[in-house]
């Protein structure tokens, strides 16, 4: 299994402002994935991050939109820069299970963004 | 990948057994099905995943025809607290999937 931390859990921002979220793994894992889930809506992929190149964004997420770090193997970062009320969703962390190939994802509790 | 279809909702007692059927009918060959279940203000906790037939775990069974073109996922005797959103998955089974998650299936379990 693996353990996920986020900073912040939940935080209120202003228009025009950025917020860097912050994700912690408790054991070394390739891949990182970056979800956002608005408010009664399913998860979607905004990219995955992979330790020592620049991460990979889905249709609908840009770079300039959504920079992401992965210094190492256990972290990674989101910012949701220039935000706007558009952008209030819960963002989500998550790594594949480490060890054999299972597929089974594991996820933090979630940033929820609220923007004024 | 392939497209999932679910109930938007359910509704169900305590004690009582439930069925969540998922279709995928464009699965391909090398994806396995996978199902998550997400409490308000957490993120998805994987439930579990099949290829084929039957699998079963302490917490559910997973049930896949031949065609595998659905799945369907049994909760045995729910209580309260399986009051959650589940979601069907359909993906390659591989250290560098991107599973996509569906609308999901609210359930709701009452006294």
């Amino acid at each position: 299994s693996a353990v996920i931390s986020q900073k912040p859990s939940r935080d209120i921002c202003q228009r025009g402002t950025s917020l860097t979220i912050q994700c912690q793994v408790d054991s070394q894992v390739t891949m990182m994935f970056w979800y956002r889930q608005q408010p009664g809506q399913s998860l979607t992929l905004i990219a995955t991050a992979n330790q020592g190149s620049e991460a990979t964004y889905e249709s609908g997420f840009v770079i300039d939109k959504f920079p992401i770090s992965r210094p190492n193997l256990t972290f990674s970062t989101l910012t949701v820069s220039n935000m706007s009320p558009e952008d209030s969703s819960i963002y989500l962390c998550s790594v594949e299970a480490p060890g054999p190939l299972t597929g089974e994802l594991f996820f933090g509790e979630g940033s929820r963004l609220t923007v004024l | 990948l392939a497209k999932t279809t679910q109930p938007i909702s359910m509704d169900s007692y305590e004690g009582q057994e439930v069925n969540i059927t998922c279709s995928h009918n464009n699965i391909a060959t090398n994806d396995y099905i996978t199902w998550y279940q997400q409490f308000p203000s957490q993120g998805p906790r994987f439930i579990i995943q099949g290829y084929k037939t039957k699998v079963t775990n302490e917490v559910a069974s997973l049930f896949i025809p031949a065609d595998r073109k659905s799945s369907t996922l049994s909760l045995p005797r729910v209580s309260l607290s399986d009051t959650a959103v589940y979601y069907c998955l359909v993906g390659a089974n591989s250290g560098y999937s991107t599973l996509t998650f569906g609308k999901g299936t609210m359930l709701l379990v009452s006294p």
